[in-house]
């Protein structure tokens, strides 16, 4: 059991490139979460899904897009990369609204 | 809006020491709360939960018991050992709610 499958695990990019990174779960959680873990700030909701094809906004989604075309698959895009992004991002998936979520290992992104 | 305060970190004991991280919270509703781990370099763990008012989670000897009363969640280990020495996340999720609300995190370094 997987769990919850982030690529790639370190990535640096170019100020105006896109990117996608990659979020998997075999565990047939409905809820879906990318967070951004920063020194300093903690860790901060991006965007959430509660299901196939049902996403929104969190706490700091300018500059991302997701979307959630199965149960499995979560991917998160950087539209055009900038240096305020560099970041450890996490993926997360839960089972329900009182439970915990279970984390990925994250993907630490650079920006120059 | 929800909010949680943990205690400032470091805290540095030796090994077999007792361990107390507190953790505040401001709700609507009813959360659910959280307590996770982060080894360096690796995502978040889910450690422990409770879901509801005088609930006590517990796992790998570390404990923690819901206080609605006084609106917290302390962790507690009896005995820690160095292989303790994490970052410690207190977390909440609301009922309806898809995002989890961290605290900053409380580094813990046990030494021999």
């Amino acid at each position: 059991n997987a769990g919850v499958t982030q690529t790639p695990k370190f990535q640096v990019l170019k100020t105006g490139q896109s990117m996608t990174l990659q979020c998997a779960q075999d565990m047939n959680h409905e809820y879906m979460s990318w967070y951004r873990q920063d020194p300093g700030m903690g860790l901060r909701l991006i965007h959430y899904s509660v299901g196939a094809g049902i996403t929104d906004q969190g706490e700091v989604p300018n500059g991302y897009n997701v979307s959630r075309s199965t149960t499995e698959d979560f991917p998160l895009r950087l539209l055009s990369a900038a240096p305020s992004q560099t970041s450890v991002y996490f993926c997360a998936s839960s089972p329900g609204l009182k439970d915990g979520y279970t984390f990925g290992s994250g993907t630490r992104l650079t920006v120059v | 809006g929800d909010s949680v305060t943990q205690m400032e970190g470091p805290v540095t004991l030796s090994e077999e020491a007792f361990l107390t991280i507190n953790c505040t919270y401001t709700a609507t509703g009813y959360p659910s709360l959280f307590w996770y781990v982060q080894y360096p370099g690796e995502g978040l763990q889910l450690l422990l939960k409770a879901t509801k008012a005088d609930d006590k989670g517990s796992n790998k000897g570390f404990e923690a018991t819901y206080r609605k009363e006084t609106t917290s969640f302390h962790l507690e280990k009896g005995s820690v050992q160095v292989s303790d020495s994490a970052v410690y996340f207190c977390a909440l999720r609301t009922g309806g709610g898809n995002k989890l609300t961290f605290g900053t995190g409380t580094q813990l370094k046990v030494e021999l």
